[in-house]
């Protein structure tokens, strides 16, 4: 089974600032990795697939990039409506499994 | 627009089985593009993946699950349908139905999840 982790587990951050959260991968996984954002009380809803090609209707400042086993979300210029738990994903092997979460709280 | 419904018990008994359904609207579950997901979020904890069913009844179960586990799809009612049995406290959590895309296996449309208590 791959194991994800990610960094870091928590973060506070200004609006308008810039958020880096890395995910990495216990083997490489080419670029087989889809980000998602899960605000309190909703569910997950995808932001980024195969490490950085944009989804449709997601904000341009989410973006995405990375491969093998080191893997990058950034959020341009951070809005409050981001305050959110951010988690990776990877879908090279089964079973599929996800990254243990960064939650982003605004200051 | 595809939606799903997570529906079924929110309450189950220790050693007793959990039964969940997921409606499908807006599409059909047949679709050779899509496969079927159930995902488990404990309280304050991350995601879980419990399994899969592709359009055709093939499944992928987890395997630290599969003993336990059965998905299944129901044609006529356009509903997917989650079994977990022998069920502890572990299991507690929310469950999500989730649409996969064959392509890339992420998860591009969720269910708002339905609460399970083991208790």
């Amino acid at each position: 089974e791959i194991v994800l982790t990610q960094s870091p587990d928590f973060q506070s951050v200004t609006p308008n600032e810039k958020v880096t959260i890395t995910c990495r991968a216990s083997q490489s996984i080419g670029t087989s990795l889809h980000w998602y954002q899960q605000k309190p009380d909703q569910s997950p809803k995808l932001l980024i697939k195969y490490a950085s090609q944009s989804i449709s209707g997601v904000p341009t400042r989410f973006s995405g990039s990375g491969s093998g086993t080191d893997f990058t979300l950034t959020i341009n210029s951070l809005e409050a409506e981001d305050a959110a738990t951010y988690y990776c994903q990877q879908s090279s092997s089964l079973p599929l499994t996800f990254g243990p979460g960064t939650k982003v709280d605004i200051k | 627009q595809l939606q799903l419904q997570e529906s079924g018990s929110g309450l189950v008994k220790p050693s007793q089985t959990l039964s969940l359904t997921c409606a499908v609207s807006g599409g059909s579950i047949s679709s050779g593009f899509y496969s079927w997901n159930w995902i488990r979020q404990p309280p304050g904890k991350g995601l879980e993946s419990i399994g899969y069913i592709n359009h055709s009844g093939s499944t992928y179960y987890n395997p630290s699950l599969k003993s336990r586990v059965t998905i299944s799809l129901d044609r006529s009612k356009n509903q997917v349908s989650l079994r977990l049995s022998s069920v502890t406290a572990a299991d507690t959590a929310v469950y999500y139905c989730a649409r996969g895309r064959t392509l890339d296996l992420a998860f591009d449309i969720w269910g708002q999840g339905t609460m399970v208590t083991v208790s």
